[in-house]
């Protein structure tokens, strides 16, 4: 099993549209989760952390739920602008240091 | 003002050569890191360097040898090219405490074995 799973998509979502997604991961002692965006051919870039009561940014809500070790993302009404691929980001502290742990990444493709 | 740089952007190269990749940030961090990306989209750790220290080694073949002259720059040197090295490589770099997580990523060496 992977440590970080999530769904490939694509999920094609109407412009306006809310749009959301989970990522599973599988170390119980993790202890960070955060969501990166990768646009076609660029970087990774942070978007937002993931709490353990939820946070929201914007029109971005995360989720985490730690019984049933997911990371959710919702995006509501849904712009062009944020097609991408949303990477779900696991944290383990090691003594080693801090390893950050990448899922395959979620497509997401907003149309007009 | 770029704040990860990485020379070059692309890289065509056979099999059985030897290159190098350069990695700079001015951002002023402490820790640096080398990311694989294939041809699948996994993003995979395989250095990080903390003041010019190895701090992570993940499992990579030995003829990947990374070098930090300074905690600013951190370089990859590959031997012996294979057609399964081609992929994305990614530089990064984040401050040690307490942001770590906050990386920051260069714009990417798309390498390709032939």
């Amino acid at each position: 099993r992977k440590e970080v799973e999530q769904d490939p998509g694509p999920f094609n979502v109407p412009e306006g549209a809310t749009v959301a997604f989970n990522c599973t991961y599988s170390n119980s002692a993790s202890q960070s989760f955060f969501w990166y965006r990768q646009d076609c051919r660029k970087e990774p870039k942070l978007l937002m952390s993931v709490y353990s009561s939820g946070n929201e940014d914007g029109r971005f809500t995360a989720q985490l739920n730690r019984a049933s070790q997911y990371i959710s993302l919702l995006i509501r009404d849904s712009k062009l602008s944020d097609s991408a691929t949303y990477l779900c980001v696991v944290n383990a502290i090691k003594a080693a240091g801090n390893k950050l742990t990448f899922g395959g990444g979620t497509r997401v493709l907003v149309k007009p | 003002d770029t704040a990860v740089s990485q020379t070059p952007k692309y890289l065509v190269t056979q099999m059985g050569n030897d290159k190098s990749i350069k990695c700079e940030q001015n951002l002023g961090h402490d820790t640096m890191y080398w990311y694989k990306q294939d041809s699948k989209k996994f993003l995979k750790i395989m250095f990080s360097y903390n003041n010019k220290e190895l701090i992570i080694n993940e499992t990579v073949p030995n003829r990947f040898s990374p070098k930090s002259p300074d905690k600013a720059h951190l370089n990859l040197h590959i031997n012996s090219l294979e057609l399964g090295d081609s992929a994305v490589y990614f530089c990064a770099s984040s401050q040690g405490r307490p942001r770590v997580y906050e990386q920051y990523f260069g714009p990417g060496t798309r390498l390709t074995v032939t």
